[in-house]
């Protein structure tokens, strides 16, 4: 198994407060991105990286950040959560050497109360 | 542009019936083709891709899936359904220069005993 944690698992938190979820790697991979898990919506991309500080919006982006100080962590913030980002978040890494297979952390559910 | 779309997002066989959900995907450029599963309440795991040549692919737990260019789909079969089969499964479209993966909204699949 790739070696990705995603930290914390659980997390249950309040209207307007701040929360940052972490992904770590040990695999070195280039590029890593943070996907929200929602029924009827699959899988949508909400940052990826591609690169210590290279970063960039996916198609859910708004109210949350990122921040890649090193290779093997990505940060995502929600800089005030509302219950419309209660969620399962995963993470995940690729490198182009295995035609960008993307190998997924065990996901963070968040609940926004 | 690339695109996916999974026909069903509820599949239920019989424990040994055939297992066949469906993936068709839109893209420009020639694909990379994924199928991912999902167990309950953990991440997703890659069950085969399709990047260049044999266009028929083999996967772990005795699925496999066909790349056919004329048709634009990528159909995720197996011969005989096991219980342990019981998850949902994401078809993923990329192409060789485009490291992010555009993700299915996934299908469910049930066995019946």
């Amino acid at each position: 198994d790739a070696g990705i944690t995603q930290s914390p698992r659980h997390k249950v938190t309040e209207t307007g407060t701040p929360v940052t979820l972490r992904c770590h790697q040990t695999e070195n991979h280039r590029y890593m991105y943070w996907y929200r898990q929602d029924p009827g919506h699959g899988l949508r991309l909400i940052h990826y990286s591609y690169g210590v500080k290279d970063t960039d919006k996916g198609e859910v982006s708004d109210g949350y950040s990122v921040s890649r100080s090193k290779t093997e962590d990505f940060l995502l913030t929600l800089e005030s959560a509302t219950s419309s980002q209660t969620s399962v978040y995963f993470c995940a890494i690729s490198e182009w050497t295995s035609a960008f297979e993307q190998y997924f952390g065990p996901g963070t559910r968040l609940t926004v109360t | 542009a690339q695109s996916v779309t999974q026909l069903g997002s509820h599949v239920s066989v019989s424990e040994g019936a055939l297992v066949l959900l469906r993936c068709n995907y839109s893209s420009s450029v020639p694909p990379y083709l994924f199928w991912y599963v999902q167990y309950p309440n953990q991440g997703l795991q890659l069950l085969l891709k399709y990047t260049t040549g044999a266009t028929l692919v083999k996967g772990i737990n005795g699925f496999e899936a066909e790349f056919k260019k004329s048709e634009t789909s990528f159909h995720l079969t197996k011969p005989s359904a096991h219980m342990s089969d019981a998850a949902e499964y994401f078809c993923a479209v990329s192409t060789g220069s485009n490291y992010k993966l555009t993700f299915g909204k996934g299908t469910l699949l049930t066995v019946n005993p």
